[in-house]
Order: structure tokens, then C-alpha cells, then sequence
């Protein structure tokens, strides 16, 4: 069975600072890899995807994620913290072929002034 | 856009009661999920439909129903709600499942509905 574990359920950081979100992942085959998104309020929308191509990926608001087969880890990360990055961060995982996409626990990224 | 639209944001029931989470997307998709949300757990998937009329369980089906009379229309049931049943419902859809080998796989969703069941 396929899994993700985010380490850290809470993550703060001063803005401006580098962001670093944990992600480890679980496959017994190839993964697709997934990093959303949850402003309060608000449900969930995909930052960046990993499918098997580029191993750094780059998604929206300057965020990137780099998929690290020898570690099992897809960890988000972007250089400059900005006060409204304030969220949830999802990381997600599924296979070629599959219909279901098995979500992390969440980390709430916290950005002080 | 792909909108996602869940009827009921916020809803208060009694134990016992039947429930309908309803959940409409305007795309077109194939698929459409129920997960469900709570602290320190993250997303848990409880039903997917990948057709119309079809559906299949996901991790916790356990005191929910689904129907998909419709493509668009994907509703949630509570046959009888009881208390550890409240919590955030999220709505999803996608074009293709999201292992589909040529796809992003990426699920819209929609902004929740909060049950409590007293």
C-alpha cells in the first residue's frame, strides 16, 4: 500500500526566511507525487506534481519540490517565506494506472512578520 | 475555472438523523471523490466514482453511502449520523484518475462542508 508521512504538523518561519516542508513517501512501485494546498477556509489546490519526469519540480507561488528516489522524500520548499503562504500543505501519493490519491496529515506553515 | 460547488457549508444535525452532503461540478470530469477531514489526520478518501452509477469504497465507507445518478452530481449520505461523524467533508472531481499515465490527475475541490452532529 502507498503512504506519505509529513514530518512536523506545525512548520514556522519568519517571512522572508527559507521554507522547507517534509514529505516521505512509501511505493512499492513508481510514484506519482502531489503537494496541495489549503488556505483557511478554503479547500484544496495543487501546487506542483511529480510524474516520473524532471526529478525538481516547480510549481506555483515560487514553490518546488525535489523527488529524491534514494531517500523516498518529495520535500517542498521555497526560498523566501511570504506572509500569505500561510496554510495547510498537503503531500499526496498514488501510482500510474490508480484512481485514488492517498493524502499526508498535514503541516500548517505559520510566517511571522 | 473548474468550480466544484458543495451545497451546505456549515450544517448542524442530531444524532440519528439522515444526512445529504451534495457536491455539483461543472467540468465535466469523470471522477468525483468524498473525502473527509480532520486534525492531526489529514484527508481520508470515503467513496470515488469514476462513472455515473458507479462507485467504489475508499478508506472508511464505514456509515456513509454515495449516488451518482448524474455526471455532474455526486452526493454524500449519513443514513443515520451519529457523533464521531462530525467533522469537514470535502468534495472533489477530476478529468482522469490522478494515475492516469498522460494526466495531472489533479482534483478540484470544493471549499467543504462542516457537519456537526449533536
Amino acid at each position: 500500500a502507498q503512504s506519505v508521512t509529513q514530518l512536523g504538523s506545525h512548520v514556522s518561519v519568519s517571512e522572508g526566511a527559507l521554507v522547507l516542508l517534509r514529505c516521505n513517501y512509501s511505493s512499492s512501485v513508481p510514484p506519482y507525487l502531489f503537494w496541495y494546498v489549503q488556505y483557511p477556509n478554503q479547500g484544496l489546490q495543487l501546487l506542483l506534481k511529480y510524474t516520473s519526469a524532471a526529478t525538481l519540480v516547480k510549481g506555483i507561488n515560487g514553490f518546488e519540490a525535489e523527488f529524491k528516489k534514494s531517500e523516498t522524500s518529495f520535500h517542498l520548499t521555497k526560498p523566501s517565506a511570504h506572509m500569505s503562504d500561510a496554510a495547510e500543505y498537503f503531500c499526496a501519493v498514488t501510482k500510474m494506472g490508480f484512481q485514488k490519491l492517498v493524502f499526508g496529515t498535514g503541516t500548517r506553515l505559520l510566517v511571522s512578520p | 475555472d473548474v468550480k466544484v460547488t458543495q451545497s451546505s457549508r456549515y450544517l448542524v444535525k442530531r444524532t440519528g438523523e439522515k444526512v445529504f452532503l451534495e457536491c455539483v461540478q461543472d467540468m465535466d470530469h469523470e471522477n468525483m471523490f468524498w473525502y473527509r477531514q480532520d486534525p492531526g489526520l489529514g484527508l481520508r478518501l470515503i467513496y470515488f466514482s469514476y462513472d455515473v452509477k458507479m462507485k467504489e469504497k475508499g478508506d472508511i465507507p464505514e456509515g456513509y453511502s454515495v449516488s451518482r445518478e448524474k455526471k455532474e452530481r455526486f452526493s454524500l449520505i449519513l443514513e443515520s449520523a451519529s457523533t464521531n461523524q462530525t467533522s469537514m467533508y470535502l468534495c472533489a472531481s477530476s478529468l482522469i484518475s490522478p494515475g492516469h499515465l498522460t494526466n495531472t490527475g489533479e482534483l478540484f475541490f470544493g471549499e467543504g462542508s462542516r457537519l456537526t452532529v449533536l
